[in-house]
Order: C-alpha cells, then sequence, then structure tokens
C-alpha cells in the first residue's frame, strides 16, 4: 500500500545540487509529504515536509507541484555526507502518529 | 543538541530468552515509538505511546512485544521470548507532539542479534 514512488538510486556530483523526486499521485488533501534520511543504517534524520507550498530549510528545499502529485527534494550544495538513502513519505497529520518506510532513494555523492 | 538515546548499541541474545532495549527519549518529548529495521529491508513501524498508553500500534507488534515507560526518563520495548526473525536494528523515536508536529528524532539504534 506504498504512497509514494521514487527511483532507487541516483548519483550525484559533490558540489552539485540534487534533486530528488518522488511521485505520490494519490495523496489527499490533508496529507503532508515529509522527507527523511537514513545515513549507513543509523536512525532515520528529518530533513523536511510540507503541504502544498514550497519549504526551505538549512538542509534542503521541497517543491511540490500545484497539483500536489509529486515533488522533489533539493539538496543545493551535495557533500560526500550527504550520501544516505532519502525516504519520501505521505503522512496525515490528523490521525497518523507513524511513518510509513518505503525503500526510499539511494544517493551517492561522488567526489 | 538534544538526541535520543539508545542501550546497548547491540546485543546478541539465545532464541528464547527475553530481552529489554532501552531508550532514553528527548527530555520535553511526550510522543515515543518504536521501529525496527531487518538488515536489508525497510523501517517499519511497530509501536506509537503516549500519556502512559500505546496509541497505534502495528501487525507485527503482536503479545510478545511490550512496551512501558517505567520511570520519567526511560522508555523500553521488552521481547518475551525472542525468535530468530526478531534480529534486526530497532529504533526508538520521540517527538513533542505526535500528529502536530512532524518532526521525530530518531537514536541510533540497537542491533539485536538472535541465534
Amino acid at each position: 500500500d506504498a504512497k509514494t514512488t521514487q527511483p532507487p538510486s541516483m548519483d550525484c556530483a559533490e558540489g552539485r545540487a540534487a534533486n530528488l523526486p518522488c511521485n505520490h499521485s494519490t495523496i489527499s488533501g490533508n496529507e503532508y509529504v515529509y522527507w527523511y534520511r537514513q545515513i549507513h543504517s543509523q536512525g532515520p534524520q528529518y530533513i523536511i515536509h510540507g503541504l502544498k507550498n514550497n519549504e526551505t530549510n538549512e538542509m534542503a528545499s521541497l517543491i511540490i507541484t500545484e497539483d500536489r502529485k509529486s515533488s522533489t527534494l533539493i539538496l543545493p550544495h551535495a557533500t560526500l555526507r550527504d550520501t544516505a538513502v532519502y525516504y519520501c513519505i505521505v503522512r496525515s497529520r490528523s490521525n497518523d502518529y507513524k511513518l510509513s518506510f518505503g525503500a526510499g532513494t539511494t544517493v551517492t555523492v561522488r567526489a | 543538541e538534544p538526541e535520543v538515546t539508545q542501550t546497548p548499541s547491540h546485543q546478541v541474545t539465545q532464541m528464547g530468552q527475553e530481552v529489554i532495549l532501552r531508550c532514553v527519549p528527548i527530555s520535553n518529548h511526550l510522543y515515543f515509538y518504536w521501529y525496527r529495521q531487518i538488515l536489508g529491508q525497510k523501517v517499519e513501524f511497530l509501536v506509537s505511546f503516549y500519556n502512559n498508553e500505546i496509541s497505534e500500534k502495528s501487525e507485527i507488534f503482536d503479545d510478545q512485544f511490550s512496551v512501558e515507560r517505567p520511570d520519567g526518563s526511560n522508555f523500553t520495548l521488552k521481547i518475551r521470548s525472542t525468535k530468530l526473525e526478531d534480529s534486526a536494528m530497532y529504533f526508538c523515536a520521540s517527538s513533542e507532539s505526535g500528529i502536530l508536529n512532524p518532526e521525530a528524532f530518531f537514536g541510533q539504534g540497537t542491533r539485536l542479534t538472535v541465534v
């Protein structure tokens, strides 16, 4: 019952922007898009979340399409330490405590 | 920066034995969670806990599992009679509020190996 689709892997050059796509075509009006990452079997780390507006924080930017059926996480200047599995998660904020992790995108940043 | 701490980092136990995994959530957080990740597989939700009771649990969280907040700082996961398939990384997480606050902070995990 995956709610999101992500490419299994992608490479990125160090210092360049990394653009990670996510499809969530069945997202409903009260569901938010969250991004987490997991560096080499460490605990997942929150990156950013959004509903319909674009969001930016110190780690990344989140661009959500107007129809909300897809989004892109942007790491503006990827470093080797950004190599990780990135998870796009759709979650309702009205009645859903859990985070449902999919397989994510394995991002490898290369020097 | 505040963090969720888990102990031990690695536990080896014999099949059929009971284990308790321990977590110290961030001090002002009110919602607590356990997740697990079998090697090479997805991170799976086990249970969420608020106000001294379970607020949600997954199908994985059957009668052999229990959670407890024995004092004001610790949050534990007990597995009563471990099975080989319980071998996994177990992550504790906490959040300031469960539904309104999206940011769950995860610990570094306990690797449980059942032999």
